[in-house]
């Protein structure tokens, strides 16, 4: 499995674009790249997934360059409701082996 | 709601004795997968079990065991259990045969050991 790098913390305010970085040098052809949000005390919560280029759903933006070596999550206008740890996983979707969580970015929103 | 159910949600016990978590997947999920949370800390895969047949193995330690039933529900069980397994778990199933692979998560149990 493809080995995950992302910024520990990561600070933003309100109604500012954060950008998240996650590189994984040793992506396989057949990996996706998938992100979660967790609140605390929460299980994970899947928000995007993506194979090369830039995929938008309702909710965030994941842009990965032709290399696919790393990916940025793009949250627009983050709230205070954003603030949580964001997860960036890199695996086989259709082998459900997507299964390695990293240490996360734990990003705060302020006021 | 993820569709997965954990219970119990809060569980505490002594060190040495031993606790079973259940976790029923998503209606036609076939895929269940544990998960250990410490305090502040990453999620660490523990196991995963697939239509009853053990698929792939995490960080799981030996006094540790699960298994998945023949109506999908599955259980963790933990033994001799020491004041670090304090912890949540979580359970996830997936779909294998879904669009993206995504896990959905249940709430957690999250055991004391005191």
């Amino acid at each position: 499995l493809a080995k995950t790098t992302q910024p520990i913390s990561m600070d933003s305010y309100e109604g500012q674009e954060v950008n998240i970085t996650c590189s994984h040098n040793n992506i396989a052809t057949n990996d996706y790249i998938t992100w979660y949000q967790q609140f605390p005390s929460q299980g994970p919560r899947f928000i995007i997934q993506g194979y090369k280029t830039k995929v938008t759903n309702e909710v965030a933006s994941l842009f990965i360059p032709a290399d696919r070596k790393s990916s940025t999550l793009s949250l627009p206008r983050v709230s205070l409701s954003d603030t949580a740890v964001y997860y960036c996983l890199v695996g086989e979707y259709n082998a459900g082996n997507m299964l390695t969580f990293g240490g996360g970015t734990r990003l705060m929103v302020k006021p | 709601d993820s569709g997965v159910t954990q219970t119990p949600k809060h569980l505490i016990t002594a060190t040495g004795q031993r606790v079973t978590l259940r976790c029923s997947p998503r209606s036609g999920d076939l895929s269940v997968y544990w998960y250990q949370q410490s305090l502040d800390q990453g999620l660490q895969f523990l196991i995963q079990y697939y239509n009853g047949e053990e698929r792939a193995k995490g960080n799981i330690l030996e006094r540790f065991s699960a298994q998945q039933f023949p109506d999908l529900h599955s259980e963790l069980n933990l033994s001799s259990l020491e004041l670090g397994d304090s912890a949540l778990y979580f359970c996830a199933s997936s779909d294998p045969g879904g669009l993206t692979g995504e896990l959905f998560f249940g709430e957690g149990s999250r055991l004391t050991v005191l």
